[in-house]
């Protein structure tokens, strides 16, 4: 069964101090890893899918990297709009997995000013 | 303009009462989802259509029935509530692949 571990559940940052969300993940063949936002009261908003171990993807002051067993969501010099849960998902490689994704539980970003 | 809607937003009622949920995009997606959040915040996957074909039907009981009348809307309809069944669902869809879009949700409490 596919797995998904957040780390940390929260993490409180001060703005401009960068910092890394992990995303810890077992699945038997990755189609791909997403990340999501999430602000409070609405639904997940896409940020980056990544395919293959050593890839990467930026937008804005965020940058996801992926090995064969993790990925890092980097924060670089962060404001308080940053504050949100970020959701990280894998998507199985086998049969029908039509967005049948497996979440994290989240971490939850706060950016004090 | 909304990618993704559900209405209601809100949604209060007693146990054994039937009730749906409607959800619609604009997107020209052929495939949407239902997802549940629970109160931990874990996201799962509840159903998924693909050109108005039922391709996931994960492990949800009968009395949740999802239906898509065309490949703009997928509603969801909830026989007999339980207490159990309080959480916020969530509409997504997507051109395959994984879910890029999803509505504001639907918070469900079941009294």
């Amino acid at each position: 069964e596919d797995q998904v571990t957040q780390s940390p559940e929260a993490l409180r940052l001060q703005e401009g101090e960068s910092s890394s969300l992990n995303c810890s993940y077992t699945v038997s063949g990755l189609r791909g890893l997403f990340w999501y936002r999430q602000d409070p009261g609405k639904g997940p908003e896409f940020l980056f899918t990544l395919y293959s171990a050593g890839e990467e993807k930026e937008k804005e002051r965020l940058k996801a990297t992926l090995t064969k067993k993790e990925s890092f969501l980097h924060i670089t010099a962060p404001k308080p709009e940053d504050s949100a849960t970020y959701l990280c998902a894998v998507l199985n490689a086998g049969g029908t997995s039509y967005g049948k994704l497996t979440f994290g539980q989240g971490t939850i970003l706060t950016v004090h000013p | 303009d909304t990618a993704v809607s559900q209405t209601p937003k809100y949604l209060v009622t007693q146990m054994g009462n039937d009730k749906s949920i409607k959800c619609e995009q604009n997107l020209g997606h052929d495939t949407m989802y239902w997802y549940k959040q629970d109160s931990k915040k874990f996201l799962k996957i509840m159903f998924s259509y693909n050109n108005k074909e039922l391709i996931i039907n994960e492990t949800v009981p009968n009395r949740f029935s999802p239906k898509s009348p065309d490949k703009a809307h997928l509603n969801l309809h909830i026989n007999s509530l339980e207490l159990g069944d309080s959480a916020v669902y969530f509409c997504a869809s997507s051109h395959s692949g994984a879910p890029k879009y999803f509505g504001p949700g639907t918070r469900l409490t079941v009294l």
